[in-house]
C-alpha cells in the first residue's frame, strides 16, 4: 500500500538558517503530495501542494518539488523564523477512486532566537 | 469563510462512558474524515464519509463509529470507552483531496479517566 517516510525529529535549528525536511513516498499511481503544519493545540494546515511530477509547491517561503524519479518531496527554507516551529507533516493522496490520503509521522521543528 | 468546527473542543470522560463529537465542514465540502491523533501513533485514519455514504474506513474496533447528515456535518461515536481512546480527534473536510488538500478542524482533545 501507500506510504509516506519522513525524516525523524525533533530538528533544532537558529533563527535564519536553512531549513530541509526530507520525505519520500511509495504509491501506485501519481499521487498529489502535500506538506501540512501543526502549530501547538491546534489542528494541520495545508502548507502546501503539488498535484504532478516537477510541480514546485510553495507558501510562506516554504518550497517543495514532487520528484518522480526519487519519488520525494522536500520540504525546504531558506531562512526559518522562531514563528515556524511547528510540527510538519508530508502526506500523499491517491489521484483517482477514494482518494486516500496518507501521513507520514510528522516532523518536529524548533526554532531558536 | 467558515472554516471546519469542532465541537466539542475539550472532553473528560470515565472508562465505559460513551462519546459523540461533532463536526461541521466549510460549506460545499461534501467529504469529511476524521483521524485519531497521538504521541506515539500519530495520525490514524479513522474513517471518510461522502454524501452520507461511508467511503472509507481505517483500522479501529467496531466501537468507532461515524456518519454524515444531509448537511454534510458529520459526528462519530466511541462507546464502551478505554483510557487508550484519549486523544486528539480531528475532523477534515474536502472538495476533493487530491486536488485541494484537507482542511482541518482544531480538533476535540478527549481524555478518558
Amino acid at each position: 500500500g501507500d506510504s509516506v517516510t519522513q525524516m525523524e525529529g525533533p530538528v533544532t535549528l537558529s533563527e535564519e538558517a536553512f531549513l530541509t525536511i526530507n520525505c519520500t513516498y511509495t504509491a501506485t499511481g501519481y499521487p498529489s503530495l502535500f506538506w501540512y503544519v501543526q502549530y501547538p493545540g491546534e489542528g494541520l494546515q495545508l502548507l502546501l501542494k503539488a498535484t504532478k511530477a516537477d510541480d514546485k509547491g510553495s507558501n510562506k517561503g516554504f518550497e517543495a518539488t514532487y520528484r518522480k524519479e526519487t519519488t520525494s518531496f522536500h520540504l525546504e527554507k531558506g531562512s526559518v523564523q522562531v514563528s515556524d516551529s511547528a510540527v510538519y507533516f508530508c502526506a500523499l493522496s491517491e489521484s483517482g477512486g477514494y482518494q486516500k490520503v496518507t501521513f507520514g509521522t510528522g516532523t518536529k521543528l524548533q526554532v531558536i532566537p | 469563510k467558515a472554516g471546519v468546527t469542532q465541537t466539542p473542543r475539550y472532553l473528560i470522560k470515565t472508562r465505559g462512558q460513551q462519546v459523540t463529537l461533532s463536526c461541521s465542514p466549510i460549506s460545499g465540502h461534501r467529504s469529511v474524515s476524521w483521524y485519531q491523533q497521538t504521541p506515539g501513533q500519530g495520525l490514524q485514519f479513522l474513517f471518510e464519509y461522502f454524501s452520507e455514504t461511508q467511503r472509507n474506513k481505517g483500522n479501529f474496533p467496531g466501537r468507532f463509529s461515524g456518519r454524515q447528515f444531509s448537511n454534510s456535518r458529520s459526528e462519530m461515536n466511541v462507546s464502551t470507552l478505554e483510557l487508550g481512546d484519549s486523544a486528539l480527534y480531528l475532523c477534515a473536510s474536502s472538495l476533493s483531496a487530491a486536488n485541494y488538500g484537507y482542511t482541518f478542524g482544531s480538533g476535540t482533545r478527549l481524555t478518558v479517566v
